[in-house]
Formats: structure tokens, sequence, C-alpha cells
């Protein structure tokens, strides 16, 4: 199983650019998140689903949007990127309540 | 406020010299607390959950334990291997959906 998946790995934006970022996993987790990390800063809560067909915000969602695609697949989307969405973007996903989350790898996006 | 510190933010180590990692919170009616363990350019790897003051997880040379205000991953005689980041969370007032991260204690273990 390759648990959760994220792609890309790398990305480099202008300003103003758009872009998906795009996660799955195939654990048949119920919920599904979106974290960013920057140094100093923790891991910060962007955008949630906690079961298919639902989303939710987190701690940071302005300047992002999501959609639960089915119950695999969770996409993070940037309309019109800014520096200060430079960050590392990390997927997660767990079964469900007081269940541990299971992380991807990340996607590592600059905006310049 | 903050509700998850951690402390110390760097700890380096000798190989074999054993230390602690605290993790303290502030979220009244705590359900559950996570660990996890980081490697540089990876996601988090999840370790331990905690739910119950007095509770003690272990792991190889890993061991968390629980109190009432804060949780402390112990590591005896640590590797080189052992070198990471230590993250703890917990889930936040607003419903357990959501979880609250500390920023982290970086190890490094010194052959």
């Amino acid at each position: 199983n390759a648990g959760v998946t994220q792609t890309p790995k790398f990305q480099v934006l202008k300003t103003g650019q758009s872009m998906t970022l795009q996660c799955a996993q195939d654990m048949n987790h119920n919920s599904m998140y979106w974290y960013r990390q920057d140094p100093g800063m923790g891991l910060r809560l962007i955008y949630y689903s906690a079961s298919e067909g639902t989303t939710d915000k987190g701690e940071v969602p302005n300047g992002y949007n999501v959609s639960r695609l089915n119950k695999r697949e969770f996409s993070l989307r940037l309309e019109s990127a800014a520096p200060s969405q430079t960050s590392v973007y990390f997927c997660a996903s767990r079964p469900g309540l007081n269940s541990p989350l299971h992380f991807g790898n990340g996607t590592r996006l600059t905006v310049t | 406020e903050d509700q998850v510190t951690q402390s110390p933010e760097a700890l380096r180590l000798q190989e074999g010299e054993s230390s602690s990692l605290n993790c303290s919170y502030t979220v009244s009616g705590l359900r559950g607390l996570f660990w996890y363990r980081q490697d540089p350019g990876k996601g988090p790897e999840f370790l331990f959950t905690l739910y119950s003051a007095g509770e003690e997880k272990e792991k190889e040379r890993l061991k968390a334990t629980l109190t009432k205000k804060e949780s402390f991953l112990h590591i005896t005689a640590p590797k080189p291997e052992d070198s990471a980041t230590y993250l703890c969370a917990v889930p936040t007032p607003f419903g357990n959906e959501k979880l609250t991260f500390g920023t982290g204690t970086r190890l490094t273990i010194i052959p």
C-alpha cells in the first residue's frame, strides 16, 4: 500500500498563478486534511474533510479552496498564489475521530 | 493562546545519553495526545497516542508518558538514527476533527 500520495513534490509559481495540489490515500480512510508547515509555526490546518462530500475550514483557510473528489482524493487549490503561501504542504488522512493521522511526504511550494 | 508548547526547541545528545522531551498543553478535557516523528523532507510519522493521565507507551528506545498538564517523550540510550524532529498534537476544544500541533523538538544524536 502506498498510504498517502501527494503530487507534485516540488513547485515554483509566480505571484498570481494558480495551481492544484493533489492528494490520494489508499487506506479507505474517512477523514482527510491539508496542513501547511512553516519554520517556527508548526503544522497549521488549512481545510479538512470529515467524510466524503463534506469540507470545513481550518485555522488558515484564506487563499485556498478544496475539493473532496471521492473517498480517496482531496485536492487543494491556490487560485492566485502569493509569496505568503510559500510553504510545505502536507496532506493527511485517518479512519475517524481519535485515530492518528497518516501523512504524505509533502509538496514544497515556492511563490516568487 | 498557545494550546501546545514543546521544549526544548533543539536538543543535542551524545549517543547513549538519555533525556526527555516535553509537551505541555492547556486544552481542558483532553481527548488524546499524539506523538509524531518527522525526518527531514518527510511527513510526520505516528509514534504514540495517550488518552489518560498515568498512561505510558513504549517503542524501542522511546517511552511516552502523560500527566494532566504535560507529556514527556523519554529517550533511553539514543542512537544516531533517533535524530529527527518530534512533534506532539492534541485535539482542539472546537472538535476532535482538528488537531493542534506543537512546533516540535529537533533532536540530534551525535555518534
